[in-house]
């Protein structure tokens, strides 16, 4: 069975504190995403990543970076976060960058304060 | 103007009657359409792809309109278990292939 695995389903942090969202797939699939999920606004990509060091720029990558050591993991981190960076994160990956079908983490809820 | 509008609901549906509603899109050039189905603090997860001509599995049937930009999703003789949020997804080619979501629209079936 496919598994994306999100480090932690809920965290709670100050404003300023530096924030990492870990996800690791055990599918060897090459694309890796994050998005955050916020009502009313759907899914917005923050980054993306085809392969291992490599990374772009989703819509809203401001406020964020990413890191991708090895194929299985890609980390979200927040250098200072902030309170409208509360929201849902979803990390997906995927075989073929043009495929609809991604698979999903279950999320990582961050409540900023 | 959003690129991947839907009426965000919530349906509201007898158990065992037909519902369904649309997805319109912006871009002319868009590639290639999916519903995902994202059911209550889970994740969202692939439901169907939608083809030029149609595509029905089981239940749900989509639909794609070029002419019109928008895509839909029936689903047919409902159950309390298809209650859950079903999201547009957009692949935009000039967009570098990457998926674009729409808001979602709820779907609640009662018994």
């Amino acid at each position: 069975d496919v598994k994306v695995t999100q480090s932690s389903r809920y965290l709670v942090k100050r404003t300023g504190e530096k924030v990492f969202l870990e996800c690791v797939q055990d599918m060897d699939h090459e694309n890796m995403f994050w998005y955050r999920q916020d009502p009313g606004l759907g899914l917005r990509l923050i980054y993306f990543s085809y392969d291992v060091k490599m990374k772009e720029k989703g819509d809203i990558p401001e406020g964020y970076s990413v890191s991708r050591e090895k194929k299985e993991r890609f980390s979200l981190i927040l250098e200072s976060a902030s309170t409208n960076q509360t929201s849902m994160y979803l990390c997906a990956s995927s075989s073929r960058l043009n495929t609809g079908e991604l698979f999903f983490g279950e999320g990582s809820r961050l409540t900023v304060l | 103007r959003k690129e991947v509008e839907q009426d965000p609901g919530p349906f509201n549906v007898p158990e065992g009657a037909t519902v369904a509603f649309n997805c319109t899109y912006s871009n002319s050039a868009s590639q290639s359409f999916f519903w995902y189905r994202q059911d209550c603090r889970k994740e969202p997860k692939l439901l169907m792809s939608v083809y030029s001509s149609g595509n029905e599995d089981g239940r749900f049937t989509a639909q794609l309109n070029r002419a019109s930009q928008y895509i839909s999703l029936l689903i047919r003789d409902s159950k309390l278990s298809d209650s859950a949020t079903y999201l547009c997804v957009v692949n935009f080619k000039a967009a570098g292939n990457k998926l674009t979501f729409g808001g979602g629209t709820r779907v609640l079936v009662k018994p």
